[in-house]
């Protein structure tokens, strides 16, 4: 699977958009883009993926790159219960191998300040 | 709760004993995933599972970890003899199962909020 790339922390205030990025350049043509999200004491929540278009749902969109190299995580209006560890992983969805593997970085820390 | 159970949520054990923690995954979903987390570390993954057959266990320890799902019942990860090192949260996701095509391959994996084990 592609290494992804995420800052270690971002700070957002209450209410405005949080956008957080994530590089993967080595990403191949068969890849998708998902991201998950942790909370503290909590296990990893699925928010969205995709796999070239923009994808959004009633938690974040997600916008890719044309080129594919890196993608943006879009949570619009974040509150407190957004403060979480954010992970930009990239797989394989189809076919043989491993490819059900995750494989969690350190993704990055969003703190959600009032 | 149509999520994920995972149980229990906080284990306890001494050096020595056996622990064995338990996941039933969503309704409807036939694969299940183990992963261990390790304090400031990110989730490793350990085992892979369907009904009865295990597909893949490159991520478990080679000695004293085994998993299995049986065909009634949930998943259940057993360490026997647990040392201080096994002191982690565990978490279990499930999946839909792949498709003759591959249809349901995209599909994301759902985690349970994991079991705390300590090892005194």
């Amino acid at each position: 699977d592609a290494k992804t790339t995420q800052p270690t922390s971002m700070d957002c205030a209450e209410g405005r958009a949080a956008n957080l990025p994530c590089n993967h350049s080595t990403i191949s043509g068969n890849e998708y883009v998902y991201w998950y999200r942790q909370i503290h004491s909590q296990g990893p929540q699925y928010i969205i993926h995709g796999l070239k278009n923009n994808e959004t749902n009633e938690m974040a969109s997600l916008i890719i790159t044309e080129d594919r190299k890196s993608s943006t995580l879009i949570l619009p209006h974040a509150t407190l219960r957004d403060t979480a560890v954010y992970y930009c992983i990239v797989r394989v969805a189809s076919g043989g191998g491993s490819n059900y593997k995750l494989t969690f970085g350190k993704g990055t820390l969003l703190t959600v300040n009032p | 709760n149509a999520g994920v159970m995972q149980n229990p949520r906080h284990l306890v054990r001494r050096r020595g004993q056996e622990a064995r923690l338990r996941c039933s995954p969503m309704k409807g979903h036939s694969h299940v995933y183990w992963y261990r987390q390790l304090p400031e570390e990110g989730l490793k993954f350990m085992v892979y599972l369907q009904k009865e057959n295990i597909i893949d266990e490159s991520g478990m320890p080679k000695e004293r970890f085994s998993a299995e799902f049986p065909k009634e019942g949930p998943s259940i990860l057993r360490i026997q003899q647990v040392v201080r090192g096994d002191s982690a949260a565990y978490f279990c996701a499930s999946s839909p199962g792949q498709g003759v095509l591959g249809e349901y391959g995209n599909q994301p994996q759902h985690f349970g909020d994991g079991t705390r084990l300590s090892i005194l």
